[in-house]
C-alpha cells in the first residue's frame, strides 16, 4: 500500500542551529513530494515540493533533498527560528490529486 | 492574501446527530478538498470535488459523509449520524487546478467533538 512517513516524532533543535527532518516513502513510483508545516490550531501550510527528477531544491532558509535510490526525503531549515516550532509533514500528492500525508515531526526549539 | 476560511472553528455534537461543516473556499480555485485528522494522528484525504462532483473518495468516506458545493462560495461537509470515532479536526482545501500538480491550500480545520 501507499506509505509516506516520517523517522522521529520529536525533534529538538537550539535556536540558531540547523535542523534536518528526515521522511521515507515506499512507493518508487511516487514522484511529487510536499512538505508542510502545521502550527498549533491551524492547517498545513505548505513549504516546498519536490519533483522526482531533480534531488534538491531551495527555498527561504529551507532546503528538500530527495534520495531516490533510497526513497528517502529530507527538510532542513537553516538557522531554527522561535517560529519554526510546529509539526512538519512530509506528503506525497497523487496524480488523483489528493494529498498522502505522513505522520508528521513536531520541532522543538529550545532557547 | 486570499484563504481558505472554515466555520464553526469548534462543533460540539451528540452521537447519531448530524452535522454541517462549512468552508469558503479562495474565490478563483476550481477544486475542493476535505481532510480529517484525529488528534495525535497523520491528516488523512476524505474527498475531492470538482465540477459539481465528487472526483475521489477514500474508504473513510462512507454512505455517511456527503459534499455540496450549494452557492458559488461554499463548500461544505454533511456527517449525517455521527459516531464517537469522527471526532477529529477537519480540514477544508482548495486549488486552482487539480492532476496533483497544484499548491492545495488549508483552512484552520474545524474540531468536531462527539459526545
Amino acid at each position: 500500500g501507499e506509505s509516506v512517513g516520517l523517522h522521529l516524532p520529536t525533534l529538538s533543535v537550539q535556536e540558531g542551529d540547523n535542523s534536518i527532518i528526515n521522511c521515507a516513502y515506499s512507493n518508487s513510483a511516487s514522484d511529487y513530494f510536499i512538505w508542510y508545516k502545521q502550527e498549533s490550531g491551524k492547517g498545513p501550510q505548505f513549504i516546498i515540493d519536490i519533483r522526482s527528477n531533480m534531488d534538491k531544491r531551495q527555498g527561504q532558509r529551507v532546503t528538500v533533498l530527495l534520495n531516490k535510490t533510497v526513497k528517502h526525503l529530507s527538510l532542513q531549515i537553516a538557522a531554527t527560528q522561535p517560529g519554526d516550532s510546529a509539526v512538519y509533514f512530509c506528503a506525497e500528492n497523487k496524480r488523483d490529486d489528493k494529498i498522502i500525508f505522513g505522520k508528521g515531526t513536531r520541532l522543538h526549539i529550545l532557547p | 492574501e486570499p484563504e481558505v476560511t472554515q466555520t464553526p472553528s469548534h462543533q460540539v455534537t451528540q452521537m447519531g446527530q448530524e452535522v454541517i461543516l462549512r468552508c469558503v473556499p479562495i474565490s478563483n480555485h476550481l477544486y475542493f478538498y476535505w481532510y480529517r485528522q484525529i488528534l495525535g494522528q497523520k491528516v488523512e484525504f476524505l474527498v475531492s470535488f470538482y465540477n459539481n462532483e465528487i472526483s475521489e473518495k477514500s474508504e473513510i468516506f462512507d454512505d455517511q459523509f456527503s459534499v455540496e458545493r450549494p452557492d458559488g462560495s461554499n463548500f461544505t461537509l454533511k456527517i449525517r449520524s455521527t459516531k464517537l470515532e469522527d471526532s477529529a479536526m477537519y480540514f477544508c482545501a482548495s486549488s486552482a487546478t487539480g492532476q496533483g500538480n497544484n499548491e492545495q491550500f488549508f483552512g484552520p480545520g474545524t474540531r468536531l467533538t462527539v459526545l
